[in-house]
This record gives structure tokens, C-alpha cells and sequence, in this order.
């Protein structure tokens, strides 16, 4: 079945700068891959998602970029705030089976 | 209008004893989900539920059961609990099996003492 490699564990950046998590991923059926926010105590919720047929996507701050061939895929925030503090999970489905998680990366914002 | 709603939200319970857990989803998705969210955060895969049927049942002891009486719903059933079995576990549906995004409940944090 689908391995979801993620890296960082943790990371810790000062307030205004850029925050970068890469995942791996084992299965080149996977087409889906979505990203999630779990702030302390509370559920996971989509941040952003990207397909196989496309390379880049961004909204706003955030931007998750995919590279098929090498089977990684990275979600970058710029301008970090300490409202981004949070534990990230980068998720990876070849649409017909659940989502197979990363083991996730605690991120911290110091201000 | 929650969209995934699951209950109880804490459940402390003694080993030995059964528990179940519930969940709702009014989303009109097709698919539902339990993951177990351990100390270390894991998001682990239990089941899933495609109308009705279980289609994936991942390496999970058969105390676990989920039962769905409608495409709405899937419960999740725990005999014999075990202190191993303290976690949060997260019910999630989406539009179809691992398609677009998937909706999670509160999660239900559960302690076997």
C-alpha cells in the first residue's frame, strides 16, 4: 500500500520568514494530495490540495508544489505568522482508497 | 450544522469494559472514515465505509467494529478495551473514497485507565 514519508518532525522559524515540509510518497498511482492544519486540541482541516496533472498551486500565503517523477510533493508558507503555529500533515490518495497520512510536522512560529 | 459531528468528545472508561463512539456526517458524502490519532500524533487509517460497505479494514484488532445503519452514520464499536486503546479517534467522510477533501469531526478522546 501507499508510504507517506514527511519532513520535518519539527521546525521552528522566526515570525516573517518561510517554512518549507517535505513529503514523499511511494505509489505513482497516487493523484491526490492534500494538506492539513491540526491546531492544538482541535480536528485536521484542509489547507490546500493539489492533483497529478498539475505542478503548482497557491493561495495566498501558501503554495504546495508536486514533482511526479521524483514522488515528492512540498507545501511552502511565506510570511509566517505565529497564527500558523500548528501541527501539518501532508496526506496522499490514489482515489480509490482513504487518505494515507504523513507522520506530520510541528511547526512554530516565534514571534 | 456541524458538518461531521461525533460523540462523546472525552470517554474515560476502565479496561475490560465496551464502548462505542458515534458519528454523523449531513454532507451527503458517499464515504466515511475512522482514524486513530495516537500520543505522537499519527494519523492512522481504522476503516472505511463506501455506501454501506466496508471496503478497507486495515490491520486493527477485531475488538473494533464499525457499524454504519445508513449512509449517514458509522459508529465505531470497541469490546474489551485495552489501555493501548487511549487515543483520539477522528470520524471523517468525504465525497467519495479518496476523492476531494475529507471532512473531520472533533475527534473523541478516548482513556482506558
Amino acid at each position: 500500500g501507499e508510504n507517506v514519508e514527511q519532513h520535518p518532525s519539527t521546525l521552528s522559524v522566526q515570525e516573517g520568514d518561510s517554512a518549507v515540509i517535505k513529503c514523499t510518497y511511494s505509489d505513482s498511482a497516487s493523484n491526490y494530495f492534500p494538506w492539513y492544519k491540526q491546531e492544538l486540541g482541535k480536528r485536521p482541516q484542509l489547507i490546500i490540495d493539489i492533483r497529478s496533472n498539475v505542478g503548482e498551486k497557491k493561495d495566498q500565503r501558501i503554495a504546495v508544489t508536486l514533482n511526479k517523477t521524483a514522488k515528492h510533493f512540498s507545501l511552502h508558507i511565506t510570511e509566517t505568522q505565529p497564527e500558523d503555529s500548528a501541527v501539518y500533515f501532508c496526506a496522499a490518495s490514489k482515489g480509490n482508497t482513504p487518505l494515507v497520512f504523513g507522520k506530520g510536522t510541528r511547526l512554530s512560529v516565534i514571534a | 450544522d456541524t458538518a461531521v459531528s461525533q460523540t462523546p468528545k472525552y470517554l474515560v472508561t476502565q479496561m475490560g469494559n465496551d464502548k462505542s463512539i458515534k458519528c454523523e456526517q449531513n454532507l451527503g458524502h458517499d464515504t466515511m472514515y475512522w482514524y486513530k490519532q495516537d500520543s505522537k500524533k499519527f494519523l492512522k487509517i481504522m476503516f472505511s465505509y463506501n455506501n454501506k460497505e466496508l471496503i478497507i479494514n486495515e490491520t486493527v484488532p477485531n475488538r473494533f467494529s464499525p457499524k454504519s445503519p445508513d449512509k449517514a452514520h458509522l459508529n465505531l464499536h470497541i469490546n474489551s478495551l485495552e489501555l493501548g486503546d487511549s487515543a483520539v479517534y477522528f470520524c471523517a467522510s468525504s465525497l467519495n473514497q479518496g476523492v476531494g477533501e475529507a471532512f473531520f469531526g472533533q475527534g473523541t478522546r478516548l482513556t482506558v485507565v
